[in-house]
């Protein structure tokens, strides 16, 4: 199927300490990885990309591995502030699946101070 | 430049009532994708077009369609509401081709009554 899936729902890590976030995906034929940051009221915000031919990518203060051989995803986040707080998406797109998206179901991550 | 906009940022219906959301995307972008966004069944795709053409379709019902201008600009319509379309309504904008980066707008909040 096309399923993407979160294995936690809620991650509360506190202020200057990394932050792992994962999801699972069922789409071998996914090709392109996307992390999105969710915040109240705002629409999805892009943070980091992958493609299947990378296992590792690194952003500003974030880096996403992916696992192919067990379709594992995760977004690391070094150092994590409270404008970190949000909810956390990932999401998978299909090759020759043109830029529509499946996104998994979302984990919100909470900074305390 | 302008981010994706969407208009109006909350509606209010009642069942049996149509409604027609805007989408304005990012200037020079001429993909434009449509999302809904439920507590439930959180992100899905509803359909995504490009150069006028709808290039790819979620699974929903025919009461929800869209359509694309000249100018990229595009309108999602949604006929004979149910409680259940309650929902954010998302519009995602990218430059075309496919695998390019999604960038989303606000949002519509949809409720019907």
């Amino acid at each position: 199927g096309e399923s993407v899936g979160l294995h936690l729902p809620t991650l509360s890590v506190q202020e200057g300490d990394n932050s792992i976030i994962n999801c699972a995906y069922s789409n071998s034929a996914s090709d392109y990885f996307i992390w999105y940051k969710q915040e109240s009221g705002k629409g999805p915000q892009f943070i980091i990309d992958i493609r299947s031919n990378m296992d590792k990518r690194q952003g500003q203060r974030v880096t996403v591995l992916l696992n192919k051989t067990v379709k594992h995803l995760s977004l690391q986040i070094a150092a994590t502030q409270p404008g970190d707080s949000a909810v956390y998406f990932c999401a998978e797109r299909v090759t020759g699946g043109g830029n529509k998206l499946t996104f998994g179901t979302g984990t919100q991550l909470k900074v305390e101070l | 430049k302008a981010g994706v906009t969407q208009t109006p940022r909350y509606l209010i219906k009642t069942r049996g009532q149509q409604v027609t959301l805007s989408c304005s995307p990012i200037s020079g972008h001429r993909s434009v994708s449509w999302y809904q966004q439920t507590p439930g069944q959180g992100l899905q795709f509803l359909f995504e077009y490009f150069s006028e053409t709808q290039r790819n379709k979620g699974n929903f019902p025919g009461r929800f369609s869209g359509r694309q201008f000249s100018n990229s600009r595009s309108e999602m319509n949604v006929s004979t509401l149910e409680l259940g379309d309650s929902a954010l309504y998302l519009c995602a904008s990218a430059l075309g081709g496919s695998n390019e980066k999604l960038f989303f707008g606000s949002g519509t909040q949809l409720s019907v009554l």
